[in-house]
């Protein structure tokens, strides 16, 4: 049973529009969310996190949105850039364990 | 500087062979995670430790081991019962559950 699904394996996106990526989850007990940036053959990196007491976080050119009835989080990268094309995984904690989805690929095209 | 180190980056392994995948920190974090990523299944927890000399199975234990006799250690051995080892491993630590960093990764391959 997947708990936190990226449904969207691939996303191409215009230099210097916006991109949107998406996560839905299935167990409300989850407290944090996560996004995670991963070039191949690499280890993912930290990009943004959001408690779930709030609904938005900010941190320079990236966005996190929670909804949590809806039980949806979105990463939003504005103004995308050439340097952000890589797989971007949403993860999600509880009981000590971070989940993570199976991650979606941003292409950036110039 | 402080990080997480996995060795090896490239590592064969024969069929039937034990092999013993390296993951080091020095960032003072209690919880240290392995994960498994194959194409089309992002990643996935193998064990993860919350404190020295305990840990629990993650979602795809089976044919896998680790130890945790120290607080910057926490190996992973992909054992003969592991059906497909073949795959990309990573390493993470965190603290708590807000946060985990990653290694670079050791590629595993099955000759």
């Amino acid at each position: 049973d997947q708990q936190v699904k990226q449904n969207s394996p691939s996303l191409s996106v215009q230099e210097g529009r916006i991109s949107i990526l998406n996560c839905d989850y299935t167990n409300s007990m989850f407290d944090y969310f996560l996004w995670y940036k991963k070039y191949p053959a690499e280890g993912p990196t930290f990009l943004i996190s959001i408690s779930s007491i709030k609904d938005k976080n900010e941190d320079g050119r990236f966005t996190v949105f929670l909804n949590k009835s809806a039980k949806h989080l979105s990463l939003h990268i504005v103004p995308s850039q050439p340097g952000d094309s890589a797989v971007y995984f949403c993860a999600a904690s509880r009981d000590d364990k971070i989940i993570f989805g199976k991650g979606t690929r941003l292409h950036i095209l110039p | 500087d402080g990080g997480i180190t996995q060795s090896p980056k490239y590592l064969f392994r024969k069929e039937g062979q034990n092999v013993t995948l390296s993951c080091e920190q020095n960032l003072n974090h209690d919880a240290m995670y392995w994960y498994r990523q194959d194409p089309g299944q992002g990643l996935r927890l193998i064990y993860y430790s919350q404190i020295v000399n305990d840990f629990q199975k993650g979602d795809i234990a089976e044919g896998y081991s680790v130890s945790r006799e120290k607080k910057e250690s926490f190996p992973l051995t992909v054992t003969s019962a592991q059906k497909n080892p073949t795959a990309f491993y990573l390493c993470a630590s965190g603290q708590g559950y807000t946060e985990a960093f990653f290694g670079q990764g050791t590629r595993l391959t099955v000759v």
